[in-house]
């Protein structure tokens, strides 16, 4: 069964360092999110991209952040200058032309 | 203000049983009702999804209800399994907004033998 995927599991950084999470969405796939979850509280939308652009983006994802599909398989997230509180965990998901979507396994984003 | 609340908090039952849980919404336009289990430390997994039209969903022993009118849902699980042990998060979408994507804390669940 496709699944989507994500790499690294678990991602270490030193405060200020850029960071780069990736995607591989499910192979037919159009629309793709980007959300995190902080230890303990809810998750939380930061950014839908569709046909090569950004379609929406939350208040969160503010211009640290960014995302680009640089091939057609690959989907990533950018954090330019991690703090402290960007330390969560970042799952992708992707959905056909259904409503349903498909959340990758996570990353584990340790900025210390 | 659209927000999404669930209840409760954290639940424990004994395997076997079935239980309900709930969530209240306040997302509007609305366009669709998810429930999702997470299991801990991994992507949460879809269970249901509803539209307005819909009252209710199942998905084997998950049956989902909704009522639109007044902006409830629950999920209900039969015969419970010790893998349910699990978050269940409800998720409320505005209608032509992917921001308006909104999710509640979810109901940690334990299930015991």
């Amino acid at each position: 069964e496709p699944e989507v995927t994500q790499t690294p599991s678990h991602q270490v950084t030193q405060m200020g360092q850029e960071v780069i999470l990736r995607c591989v969405p499910i192979s037919n796939h159009l629309y793709f999110y980007w959300y995190r979850q902080i230890l303990g509280q809810k998750v939380e939308f930061l950014v839908s991209f569709y046909n090569n652009e950004i379609s929406e983006k939350s208040e969160i994802f503010d211009d640290q952040f960014s995302v680009e599909r640089p091939d057609g398989s690959n989907f990533t997230l950018k954090i330019r200058s991690t703090k402290l509180e960007d330390s969560a965990m970042y799952f992708c998901a992707s959905r056909d032309t259904s409503a349903e979507q498909f959340f990758g396994p996570g990353t584990r984003l340790t900025v210390l | 203000k659209n927000q999404v609340e669930q209840s409760p908090q954290s639940l424990i039952i004994l395997e076997g049983k079935n239980c309900t849980l709930q969530c209240n919404y306040t997302v509007s336009p609305f366009s669709n009702l998810r429930w999702y289990k997470q299991d801990t430390g991994r992507g949460p997994v879809s269970l249901t999804i509803m539209t307005f039209s819909e009252n209710t969903k199942s998905n084997g022993r998950y049956t989902a209800t909704l009522d639109a009118d007044t902006k409830q849902s629950s999920l209900h699980i039969t015969a419970s399994q010790l893998s349910d042990s699990a978050s269940y998060i409800c998720v409320v979408s505005a209608r032509s907004s992917a921001s308006k994507i909104i999710f509640g804390s979810g109901t940690r669940l334990s299930i015991r033998p």
